[in-house]
């Protein structure tokens, strides 16, 4: 059972084009972090959000976390091929006492392809 | 601006030996965490530690695994009796401090260990 739920796992697309992914749960999350990353190399963070209903942009990168801070989205408006790569998002969770785990859990990622 | 360095890059062992990942932090920061990622698999979280303490070994496999943040020099994760299925990308993260909801993990660029 997958604790975050990323869809899609494969986006490819022209540029010019908008896209979306999408990061689920059914547990609540105290913050949500968005990674990008190349072959061969590590995740590289992209943003990060921590209150239920924020918004926050990146250039053509818009981030949400969802009201109950459960899920989230990552919009690209106008990709390029440039954008091509991993999209992984990750979360912290927190247990009843409201107390934040350290580690972050992962979502499979969305392996984005932006043809020129 | 040095941040997260991990050696070696690639590393290559025989069934049988003993694997050793190195992992520096950000300047400034104390908190390690390691993850795994297998082939067309996410990342996994495997351990958190601060200096010379195991905060949380809940992702660590029972047998063979272990991990260290000396005081001094690098967290280490330490790998005995490969076998082939401990072949994946090792990575490792630094993060300032637990508290406060940010808690940013930032990864440094991993280690592929290949098991002959």
């Amino acid at each position: 059972t997958q604790l975050l739920e990323q869809s899609p796992q494969f986006l490819s697309i022209q540029e010019g084009e908008n896209l979306t992914v999408y990061c689920n749960s059914s547990s609540v999350f105290s913050s949500l972090q968005w990674y990008r990353q190349e072959p061969g190399e590590g995740p590289v963070l992209l943003v990060t959000v921590v209150t239920g209903g924020e918004v926050k942009k990146l250039k053509r990168l818009t981030f949400q976390f969802g009201d109950a801070r459960k899920d989230s989205s990552l919009h690209i408006t106008a990709a390029q091929p440039g954008d091509t790569g991993l999209y992984l998002c990750a979360g912290r969770l927190t247990n009843a006492g409201g107390t934040s785990y350290g580690k972050l859990t992962f979502g499979q990622g969305t392996i984005l392809t932006v043809h020129p | 601006n040095a941040g997260v360095m991990q050696n070696p890059r690639h590393l290559v062992r025989r069934r049988g030996q003993e694997a050793r990942l190195r992992c520096s932090p950000m300047k400034g920061h104390s908190h390690v965490y390691w993850y795994r990622q297998l082939p067309e698999e996410g990342l996994k979280f495997m351990v958190y530690l601060q200096k010379e303490n195991i905060i949380d070994e809940s992702g660590m496999p029972k047998e063979r695994f272990s991990a260290e943040f000396p005081k001094e020099g690098p967290s280490i994760l330490r790998i005995q009796q490969v076998v082939r299925g401990d072949s994946a990308a090792y990575f490792c993260a630094s993060s300032p401090a637990l508290a406060g909801v940010y808690n940013e993990q930032f990864f440094g660029p991993g280690t592929r260990l290949t098991v002959l």
